[in-house]
């Protein structure tokens, strides 16, 4: 079956710090790839995606490369803020499948102090 | 475009009795999903729809759970004889089958049930 693994958390960084959160992955077909923000509180919300190999997804400084020959999608963001402080969610959903329901990894809580 | 959203937010039951969750889409997207997420956890897949039709509902969804979208436009989630196992936070997500991004997701703010 299809399966995310992020590394397990909590991590506490300093703000300017430089952030990793690693993703793998197992599929049976041709996944697209997510990362999904929790803030406190709220739902979801989609941070980046790519759909095809060496593909990068990059938003709000954030970004994050699919490699296929690694299955992984790593997280990265070169200094992170306050605000940053959310859970976050690797996720996948195949590509050519017709439900492209969503398939996520436990996520990691990422505090950032001051 | 005010986004997915959801009622009530938060609800409290106890054990045994039936509970109604509501989720209204982004309007013109066709597709709409139900996760549920436990509390360490990321969520998991419940059921989608495409217009009124369900489509697929996971092991995860037992016979005391159904789901609705009788217009194809909001959904309802209902949890019926409820069990202190059931407490967690219901997601609900919607996109556009069609056009260039149809497995991008936009999730409301979720339920979160919690069972006494």
């Amino acid at each position: 079956g299809n399966s995310v693994t992020q590394m397990e958390g909590p991590v506490t960084l300093s703000e300017e710090a430089f952030l990793t959160i690693n993703c793998t992955y197992t599929a049976t077909g041709y996944p697209s790839l997510f990362w999904y923000v929790q803030y406190p509180g709220e739902g979801l919300q989609l941070l980046l995606k790519a759909t095809k190999a060496d593909d990068k997804g990059s938003n709000k400084g954030f970004e994050a490369t699919y490699r296929k020959e690694t299955t992984s999608f790593h997280l990265e963001k070169g200094s992170v803020q306050v605000s940053d402080s959310a859970v976050y969610f690797c996720a996948l959903s195949l590509r050519g499948g017709s439900n492209y329901k969503l398939t996520f990894g436990k996520g990691t809580l990422l505090t950032v102090n001051p | 475009d005010t986004g997915v959203s959801q009622n009530p937010r938060h609800k409290i039951t106890k054990r045994g009795q039936n509970v109604t969750f509501r989720c209204d889409p982004i309007s013109e997207h066709n597709r709409l999903y139900w996760y549920r997420q436990t509390l360490g956890q990321g969520p998991e897949f419940l059921t989608y729809f495409q217009n009124e039709a369900q489509l697929e509902k996971s092991r995860l969804l037992s016979d005391r759970f159904s789901a609705e979208r009788p217009k194809g436009s909001f959904s309802t989630l209902e949890i019926q004889r409820t069990e202190q196992g059931d407490s967690a936070m219901y997601l609900c997500a919607s996109s556009l089958i069609q056009g260039a991004a149809p497995d991008t997701q936009y999730f409301g703010p979720g339920t979160r049930l919690t069972v006494l």
